[in-house]
């Protein structure tokens, strides 16, 4: 148990679906992250939010839309996605400024079909 | 050049024996650095943070960080079946907004 809780932790969905995944953090951190982790791949960074601001979206298409309405909450909107989309989301989240510690969820495991 | 470097392995060692786990980093003014274990299907976790030049012993696991060199690296002791697991190296970046950039992983395997 880490603190980082993420629904739902299996996810399949067609095409034209529209779903969302969530995030909830009980740390009391000031940012909150969204990562994507594909077969063999590298732990890629899509979106930052610091203090509910978003400072950072790594080229992310559009398909993926995030929300953070407060501090402790994050979400991924999905829609449209491809079968390339299929992967494990991880949110995260950390005390910028002490240390920077990122503490992931467990994961939400997405499959597009 | 990645940002962040591991050998993605699989480094293989026996039961008992010491692993040694190496990474290397661009960015030069990076501050921070960390070593996250995954086991296969599940999230990653951390197991050290180290912010200074030398080492950090914590258990069975000694972090390595020499910033000349860009260069941190991760030693377990006594390696235990249960180690095998990929290690992911993490750094941050020179930014304000906390953005951790990881390596691919090594996957460590340890036979009994």
């Amino acid at each position: 148990e880490t603190g980082v809780t993420q629904t739902p932790r299996h996810l399949v969905m067609g095409m034209t679906n529209k779903k969302s995944l969530k995030c909830e953090q009980h740390l009391g951190h000031n940012a909150m992250y969204w990562y994507k982790q594909s077969a063999k791949k590298p732990l890629e960074l899509m979106f930052v939010y610091n203090f509910k601001e978003q400072t950072e979206n790594n080229s992310v298409p559009s398909r993926f839309s995030p929300e953070c309405p407060n501090s402790s909450h994050l979400f991924l909107h999905l829609h449209t996605l491809q079968p390339e989309d299929s992967a494990l989301y991880l949110c995260a989240s950390s005390q910028v400024g002490i240390g920077n510690t990122i503490y992931f969820g467990e994961g939400s495991w997405l499959t597009v079909v | 050049q990645k940002e962040v470097e591991q050998n993605s392995g699989p480094l293989s060692v026996p039961e008992g024996a010491i692993a040694s786990l190496n990474c290397t980093y661009s960015d030069r003014v990076s501050q921070s650095f960390f070593w996250y274990r995954q086991y296969s299907g599940k999230s990653p976790e951390l197991i050290m943070s180290i912010y200074s030049n030398g080492d950090k012993e914590d258990g069975r696991f000694t972090a390595q960080l020499n910033k000349a060199s860009q260069y941190v690296s991760l030693l377990i002791r006594d390696s235990q079946p249960s180690d095998s697991a990929t290690y992911l190296c993490a750094v941050v970046g020179s930014s304000n907004t906390g953005k951790l950039i990881f390596g691919q992983g090594t996957t460590l395997q340890v036979k009994p």
